[in-house]
């Protein structure tokens, strides 16, 4: 099955500064890869999204890129704020008769004022 | 903004005890899905559900839980019989139709401890 790995497992950064998150995965079938925000005592809320035909998407300060070939995928945080401090997950997904998102190990990102 | 809601937010139970975890998944969404996050943990896929029956489910998902849509707007999930390795939060989630044509929607867990 599935298998994604995810680094760094922690990062702090300075407001303002720009943040990576890492994400590999292990079948090339898998062609949705979404990253989600996950906030002390809530569950996980999708951020942002890439699907296979694209090899990167930006919303607003928040961007992700994927290549295929190398099978990995990032989330690019830019002018990061406080409010960016969570834990961030990667997932993926295969298409079609294989709903299941398969998690990353998180990421919790700190943002230091 | 529609969103899915999960009872009870905690549930403290015996090791042996029967418990019933409850979703209102998000009301025009058709698939639904049950996953758990032990504490420190990654998040992992439990079940999937569509169309009244079991789409798909994990290997964590034994003859111990069962899923269930009652009444058109509850989902549920049931552990007939707690260990103690159940302990962990669970995620309900929804989605318009099957991924990846619609994104899943994070219900904010269910903590389940059993003693």
């Amino acid at each position: 099955g599935e298998n994604v790995e995810q680094h760094p497992s922690t990062l702090s950064v300075q407001e303002g500064d720009s943040a990576v998150i890492k994400c590999t995965y292990s079948d090339s079938a898998s062609n949705y890869f979404p990253w989600y925000k996950q906030e002390l005592g809530k569950g996980p809320q999708l951020i942002i999204d890439i699907r296979s035909n694209v090899g990167e998407k930006k919303d607003q300060r928040i961007a992700v890129t994927l290549n295929k070939t190398a099978k990995h995928f990032s989330l690019h945080i830019t002018e990061t704020q406080p409010e960016d401090s969570a834990v961030y997950f990667c997932a993926a997904s295969m298409h079609f008769g294989n709903e299941k998102l398969t998690f990353g190990t998180g990421t919790r990102l700190t943002i230091i004022p | 903004e529609p969103e899915v809601t999960q009872t009870p937010s905690h549930q403290v139970t015996q090791m042996g005890q029967e418990v019933i975890l409850r979703c209102v998944p998000i009301s025009n969404h058709l698939y639904f899905y049950w996953y758990r996050q032990i504490l420190g943990q990654k998040v992992e896929f439990l079940v999937s559900f569509y169309n009244n029956e079991i789409s798909e489910k994990s290997e964590i998902f034994d003859d111990q839980f069962s899923v269930e849509r009652p009444d058109g707007s509850n989902f549920t999930l049931k552990i007939r019989s707690t260990k103690l390795e159940d302990s962990a939060m669970y995620f309900c989630a929804s989605s318009l139709d099957r991924p990846p044509l619609y994104e899943q929607y994070f219900g904010p867990g269910t903590r389940l401890t059993v003693t």
